[in-house]
């Protein structure tokens, strides 16, 4: 089973400030690696597939870059609505598909 | 519009079962991969569970294998987890999510979830 780290496990920055979360992957997982956000009380939403590809709906300030077992998503400006919980995920090889342990956006 | 409503969860003791089932609407089911994934309160998120679009593929997550049973009756748009065997550490939301389509692993669109509580 492939395991993912993310790093900061909480993230503290003001509104218009660029966020920077990053995930690490035990093995190679070529470019299979995508984003969720999830707020308090909602369902995760889908932001990135495969590293840099946005789902649809997801404003282009949310970007992701990396392979093999190094991962970025950036938010280039902060919006209010955009503190939350993200996760990072794989989809390589087999199954498990699993998910990093997510960081915490908050409001600094 | 997509709608995965989930059902079937509640307060069970450790060592008995539950059936989830998750009714879906407003797209073509038979034609997505389904996935079950959970959260223990205040924790992240756990991968479950995932089926193919005719049954023929399934996968289990490793804390669940043996226990759990996934299944699907695409006649009737639904998606099922058969829970067995149940312990305190499986107390968590199980939602029922879409593969998205063409990116098959990620989840595009989810339920609101179930609670399911393990507990003596």
């Amino acid at each position: 089973e492939i395991v993912l780290t993310q790093s900061p496990a909480t993230l503290s920055l003001s509104p218009g400030e660029r966020a920077t979360l990053s995930c690490r992957a035990s093995q190679s997982v070529g470019r299979y690696l995508g984003w969720y956000q999830q707020k308090p009380g909602q369902s995760p939403r889908l932001l990135i597939c495969d590293v840099s590809n946005r789902a649809p709906g997801i404003p282009a300030r949310f970007s992701g870059s990396g392979s093999g077992t190094d991962f970025t998503l950036t938010i280039s400006s902060l919006e209010p609505e955009d503190f939350a919980v993200y996760y990072c995920q794989h989809r390589s090889n087999w199954p498990p598909y699993t998910f990093g342990q997510g960081t915490k956006l908050e409001i600094k | 519009q997509v709608q995965l409503v989930e059902s079937g969860g509640g307060l069970v003791k450790p060592g008995e079962s539950l059936r989830l089932s998750c009714a879906a609407s407003g797209f073509a089911f038979g034609d997505y991969y389904m996935t079950w994934i959970r959260q223990a309160p205040g924790r992240g998120l756990e991968w479950v569970a995932h089926i193919s679009k005719t049954s023929a593929a399934i996968y289990y997550g490793d804390s669940v294998k043996g226990r759990f049973s996934i299944s699907r009756d695409n006649a009737k748009n639904s998606l099922y987890l058969q829970m067995n065997s149940l312990r305190v550490d499986d107390t968590a939301v199980y939602y029922c999510v879409r593969d998205t389509h063409g990116y098959s692993g990620y989840g595009d669109f989810w339920g609101q979830g179930t609670l399911v509580t393990v507990s003596s």
